[in-house]
C-alpha cells in the first residue's frame, strides 16, 4: 500500500531533550516536506526536500533540522525542543517538486513539550 | 507572496443541507488551487484541485469547487451534507512552476442530525 509513515504518533518530552520524528514513504517520491499544524493557522511548512541531499527552509524553520540521505526517509530533528514547538506535525510527499501534483500526508505526530 | 483566507473557522450544517466553505486567495500569477480534507486523527487527503482547465472542478464524495478569477475565490460546496462529512477542510494555493503550497487556516465542519 502506498503510504507515508510517521513515527511516533504521540510524543511527550521535556524542554531541551533532543528528539527525532521519522518519516518514510514507499512511493519513490522526489519531494518531501514537513509541516506543523496549529489551531487557526492551518499548516505551515518547516522544511522541504526536492531530492536526496537537497533540503531547504520553509516558512518556520527555526528550532528544527532535517536530513535527506535516502530518497524514502526525511527525519525531523529537534535539537533542543521548547514548549512553543508543541504542535501537530505532518510529513508529506509528492512525485516531483511541481506544485500541481497532490501531496500525500502521513497520519501526524502530536508533540507536547513541557 | 501568496496567501489564503478561509472565512469561518467553524461551520455547522444540518444533515441534508448545503455545505459551503469559502476560500479566497491572493497570488500574483495564475494559481493552482486545492481543497484537502482532514478526518479526525488522520492526515490530509486531497478532495479536488484546479490546474487551469475547467473552472468547475468535481472532487471525491460529492464535493465540487468553482474557480472565479474575478473574485479570487475557490469556494467548496456539496449539495447535501452527510454525517461522514464532519471533518476539517483546508484550502491551499500554489504558483504554477513553483514548489510551495500555502494553506489556509482551515474550516471545521460539524454536521447535525
Amino acid at each position: 500500500e502506498a503510504q507515508v509513515t510517521q513515527n511516533p504518533r504521540y510524543l511527550i518530552t521535556v524542554t531541551g531533550k533532543k528528539l527525532t520524528v521519522t518519516c518514510s514513504q514507499n512511493m519513490n517520491h522526489e519531494y518531501m516536506s514537513w509541516y506543523r499544524q496549529d489551531p487557526g493557522l492551518g499548516l505551515r511548512q518547516i522544511y522541504y526536500s526536492m531530492n536526496v541531499e537537497v533540503t531547504d527552509k520553509g516558512d518556520v524553520p527555526e528550532g528544527y533540522k532535517v536530513s535527506r540521505k535516502e530518497k524514502r526517509n526525511f527525519p525531523l530533528i529537534l535539537e533542543s525542543p521548547s514548549p512553543n514547538q508543541t504542535s501537530l506535525y505532518f510529513c508529506a510527499s509528492r512525485p516531483t517538486g511541481q506544485v500541481n501534483s497532490p501531496l500525500h500526508f502521513g497520519n501526524g505526530t502530536r508533540l507536547t513539550v513541557t | 507572496a501568496q496567501s489564503v483566507t478561509q472565512l469561518g473557522s467553524h461551520v455547522s450544517v444540518s444533515e441534508g443541507a448545503l455545505v459551503l466553505l469559502r476560500c479566497n486567495y491572493s497570488s500574483s500569477v495564475p494559481p493552482y488551487l486545492f481543497w484537502y480534507v482532514q478526518y479526525p486523527n488522520q492526515g490530509l487527503q486531497l478532495l479536488l484541485k484546479y490546474t487551469s482547465a475547467a473552472t468547475l472542478v468535481k472532487g471525491i464524495n460529492g464535493f465540487e469547487a468553482e474557480f472565479k478569477k474575478s473574485e479570487t475565490s475557490f469556494h467548496l460546496t456539496k449539495p447535501s451534507a452527510h454525517m461522514s462529512d464532519a471533518a476539517e477542510y483546508f484550502c491551499a494555493v500554489g504558483k504554477a512552476a513553483g514548489n510551495k503550497l500555502t494553506f489556509g487556516g482551515g474550516t471545521r465542519v460539524l454536521v447535525k442530525p
